[in-house]
């Protein structure tokens, strides 16, 4: 168990939908990121957030958002759903600075149809 | 651009043997690397990992080994065992700014008994 709580683990919608995804990361850890991982692509960086703030984004669409809350859970938004979407969303956290050790959820299975 | 590479998509071993799992990176930058286990429906276990200031790191049957000059490592695990068997993912980091990780594609190791 890594301490990093995702749910829901499974979410079944359909195109044009919205839904939200949520993390709650290890006790300590003021860090927490966002991982797409797609059929055909390994791990992709969402967005990282620290104690609150955005950190740094990669690629991720327009069409998603998040937040992370000051008990620093975080909550990863997805809007405007299309089928491409369709993938595994990691959670991870870390405590932070010259470690960088992210510690990863079971993930949440999103199936857009 | 894929800046962590894992050019074997599988790698088939002996029970009791030596696993030795390679990856290469194009980043200079990257001065922080890792190595994740990932069993199906589960997410990305830390296994080991490495800081560029040492070309070596041992954690039990697992060491990494990094070779700056090459931008490669490897993992290898002595002796192998049956629950080694899973996916592995090779991960790059900047110590300084975001601290996004770079997954590899990952590996397919299968222990044959």
């Amino acid at each position: 168990d890594s301490g990093v709580t995702q749910t829901p683990k499974h979410l079944i919608t359909a195109t044009g939908q919205r839904v939200t995804l949520r993390c709650s990361p290890r006790s300590g850890d003021l860090s927490v990121y966002w991982y797409q991982q797609s059929l055909d692509q390994g791990l992709q960086f969402l967005i990282q957030y620290y104690n609150g703030e955005e950190r740094a984004k990669g690629n991720i669409l327009e069409r998603f958002s998040a937040q992370q809350f000051p008990d620093l859970h975080s909550e990863l938004n997805l809007s405007s759903l299309e089928l491409g979407d369709s993938a595994l969303y990691f959670c991870a956290s870390s405590v932070g600075g010259a470690v960088n050790i992210q510690y990863f959820g079971a993930g949440t299975r999103l199936s857009v149809l | 651009d894929q800046q962590v590479k894992q050019n074997s998509p599988s790698l088939s071993v002996q029970e009791g043997r030596i696993s030795i799992l390679n990856c290469d990176y194009t980043n200079s930058m990257f001065d922080y690397f890792l190595w994740y286990k990932k069993y199906p429906a589960e997410g990305p276990t830390f296994l080991i990992s490495i800081s560029s200031i040492k070309d070596k790191n041992e954690d039990g049957r697992f060491t990494v080994f990094l070779n700056k000059s090459a931008k490669h490592l490897s993992l290898h695990i002595v002796p192998s065992q049956p629950g080694d068997s899973a996916v592995y993912f090779c991960a790059a980091s900047e110590i300084q700014g975001a601290q996004k990780l770079v997954f590899g594609q990952g590996t397919r190791l299968t222990i044959n008994p």
